[in-house]
């Protein structure tokens, strides 16, 4: 079946500018998370979806960083006022967990790059 | 802090060898535990998942957890040059909304 889908799969953007990145989670998935990896760190955990429940937003490194998802499926991550410290891969990845935290799987990831 | 620690290598094995590979962890709630593996430019890929101490094999993969001692474990036996990648280590938050990974272990395999 279909894994999970990112777009774009990169992106340029000049300092200030606002940009949208979208994630389609794998159908049935109701578990959906965002994460980044700058060039030599670890994964960062960034927010967490799961159905109609409130979003773990912990992991949102500042103001500038929002997500939604709309009708339990896709979700779009916005950074507002970009920075080039906001320059990273951001994945998302899917999962049918609830409670407890089961496998997830990534997307191919968005390559953002701030100038 | 929640952390997850491993050694970054590069761990460099001939084929056919195995492969060990090692991660802590500083949470003594968690209960999941992943195993990742990551080529060069591309997004993790899920290779194993344990949850209960004691070994889970899958293959040429064998994961051990010791929660005692917040110890896990990735065992490669028989090597192969495709196996050549950085393995990330995560351990699911007690909330149940977040993975927490390490740095990742860079595995060179040699033919």
């Amino acid at each position: 079946g279909a894994g999970v889908s990112q777009s774009p799969s990169n992106k340029v953007t000049e300092k200030g500018k606002d940009v949208e990145l979208r994630c389609d989670p794998i159908s049935g998935h109701t578990a959906l998370y965002w994460y980044r990896q700058s060039l030599g760190q670890g994964l960062e955990f960034l927010i967490y979806f799961q159905g109609n429940s409130a979003p773990d937003k912990s992991g949102l490194p500042s103001d500038r960083f929002s997500a939604e998802r709309t009708g339990g499926s896709v979700s779009t991550l916005t950074i507002q006022r970009t920075q080039q410290e906001d320059s990273a891969v951001y994945l998302c990845a899917s999962s049918t967990g609830t409670t407890t935290i089961y496998e997830q799987y990534f997307g191919p990831g968005t390559r953002l790059t701030v100038t | 802090q929640k952390e997850v620690e491993q050694n970054s290598g590069p761990l460099s094995v001939p084929e056919g060898a195995i492969a060990s590979l090692n991660c802590t962890y500083s949470d003594r709630g968690s209960q999941s535990f992943f195993w990742y593996r990551q080529y060069s430019g591309k997004s993790p890929e899920l290779i194993m998942s344990i949850y209960s101490n004691g070994d889970k094999e899958d293959g040429r993969f064998t994961a051990q957890l010791n929660k005692a001692s917040q110890y896990v474990s990735l065992l490669i036996r028989d090597s192969q040059p495709s196996d050549s990648a950085t393995y990330l280590c995560a351990v699911g938050n007690q909330a149940g909304t977040a993975l927490i990974f390490g740095k990742g272990t860079t595995l060179s395999v040699s033919s």
